[in-house]
């Protein structure tokens, strides 16, 4: 167990819809990363927060948003949504230090219809 | 750019058969290294990890990975292979002075009986 939650597992939603993805990090991890999984783009990094500040963007579309809040828990916005958006979100979280790894959830499958 | 190349995206081993999965990242300068697993249907774990000292650095379930810096290299191997090795693997690095984590594309090990 890494010790991050994420929830829901599983989402199915339909097109043009919006969703919200949670996670939990680890207990005193400051810093929470969000990954995008698909068969045809691989492990794609979306965003980082640490201590409730955005740190780092990778490929997040304009349609998608985070945030990280005063207790750590971080969620991603997924809005407008396309057949193209599904896949598998991965939330993990990391000490302090920048060579810290990370630390994975088990994911949310998002499929859209 | 900075990058991480997997140079095989699938491995089919025989059990008990050693095996390599080979890591090239894109740059000389200062990194961390390393390697995480995903069995099906979960999240990634940390392996092993390379941040300084000796090059060869074991990880769990009988892993090991050597960090060659001239050739900017970091494969990971086993002597002998399990059925339950059967996983994808993720080489990834963070460049020092960075925050973020690089992922490459990951390879999928195969073991069979």
């Amino acid at each position: 167990d890494s010790g991050v939650t994420q929830t829901p597992k599983h989402l199915i939603t339909a097109t043009g819809q919006r969703v919200t993805l949670r996670c939990s990090p680890r207990s005193g991890d400051l810093s929470v990363y969000w990954y995008q999984q698909s068969l045809d783009q691989g492990l794609q990094f979306l965003i980082q927060y640490y201590n409730g500040e955005e740190r780092a963007k990778g490929n997040i579309l304009e349609r998608f948003s985070a945030q990280q809040f005063p207790d750590l828990h971080s969620e991603l916005n997924l809005s407008s949504l396309e057949l193209g958006d599904s896949a598998l979100y991965f939330c993990a979280s990391s000490a302090v230090d920048s060579n810290s790894p990370l630390h994975f959830g088990n994911g949310t499958r998002l499929t859209v219809t | 750019a900075q990058s991480v190349t997997q140079l095989d995206s699938q491995v089919p081993v025989f059990e008990e058969a050693p095996v390599e999965l080979r890591c090239n990242y894109s740059s000389s300068v200062s990194v961390y290294l390393f390697w995480y697993v995903q069995y099906p249907n979960q999240g990634l774990q940390l392996l092993l990890k390379y941040l300084s000292g000796s090059t060869l650095v074991k990880g769990i379930n009988g892993f090991e990975a050597e960090f060659n810096k001239s050739q900017t290299s970091f494969h990971l191997r086993k002597p002998s292979v399990h059925i339950s090795d059967t996983a994808e693997y993720f080489c990834a690095v963070i460049y020092t002075g960075g925050f973020k984590t690089i992922f490459g594309a990951g390879t999928r090990l195969f073991v069979k009986a």
